[in-house]
């Protein structure tokens, strides 16, 4: 079956680096999505990775290693703001997006 | 309009009742989805569309319809509502041109009651 597995809740600091793990199985793959949601508004979009490696973005980065099922998102300088949900999002065979449930991201000063 | 837009915001609907949300999009996408978001689970798939006049299952499609009879509309429907029904529905767009990541935009959603 297809499947995506993140932490359900993670806390850090202001001003710190937090790493958001990610595991995935789907039949077929066309990309891992990484999605940030506040509450009560819609997704927006982050980071796709479709081949091996980093990509940096600013603050944010995300990494893929398709042998191993597995990406994470980086989250560097963390700002108040920061506080969200992110969401992994897994492309398969037919260019679908299978969800993981999303990790709650919580922010102390 | 620029991007997506859900029509109604919010809506308490009693159970039994016939229900259509909007959602319209101006970004020329070919592809258009249909989710609801429920506390501790992931985004569920209802209905996709890969282009005008196609539509599909996804993952939770009982009790939901849909159609596309252009490229800018995408109206969900729920024929006969029931409070399982509950939750926050997401419409979302992407272009399956063949080139860049595929990325899905959302719209702001629509919280429904069904009570």
């Amino acid at each position: 079956g297809q499947n995506i597995d993140q932490p359900t809740e993670m806390t850090a600091t202001e001003g710190a680096i937090v790493q958001i793990n990610c595991t995935y199985q789907t039949s077929g793959f066309n990309g891992l999505f990484w999605y940030q949601q506040h509450a009560g508004e819609a997704p927006t979009f982050l980071s796709y990775n479709v081949l091996d490696g980093l990509e940096e973005k600013g603050r944010f980065s995300s990494f893929l290693s398709r042998s191993k099922g597995y990406s994470y998102l980086l989250l560097k300088e963390l700002q108040m703001k920061d506080s969200a949900s992110y969401l992994c999002a897994a492309m398969d065979s037919n260019y679908q997006l299978i969800w993981g449930a999303g990790t709650k991201l919580i922010i102390k000063p | 309009i620029a991007g997506i837009t859900q029509a109604p915001t919010s809506q308490i609907l009693a159970a039994g009742r016939r229900m259509t949300l909007r959602c319209t999009q101006d970004m020329r996408h070919n592809a258009m989805y249909w989710y609801r978001q429920d506390l501790g689970l992931g985004l569920r798939l209802i209905h996709y569309s890969n282009t005008a006049g196609t539509t599909g299952k996804g993952e939770v499609p009982d009790g939901y319809s849909v159609s596309r009879a252009n490229t800018d509309d995408f109206p969900l429907t729920l024929a006969s509502a029931v409070p399982s029904q509950t939750s926050v529905y997401f419409c979302a767009s992407s272009d399956h041109s063949g080139s860049g990541s595929n990325e899905q935009f959302f719209g702001p959603g629509t919280r429904l009651t069904v009570l």
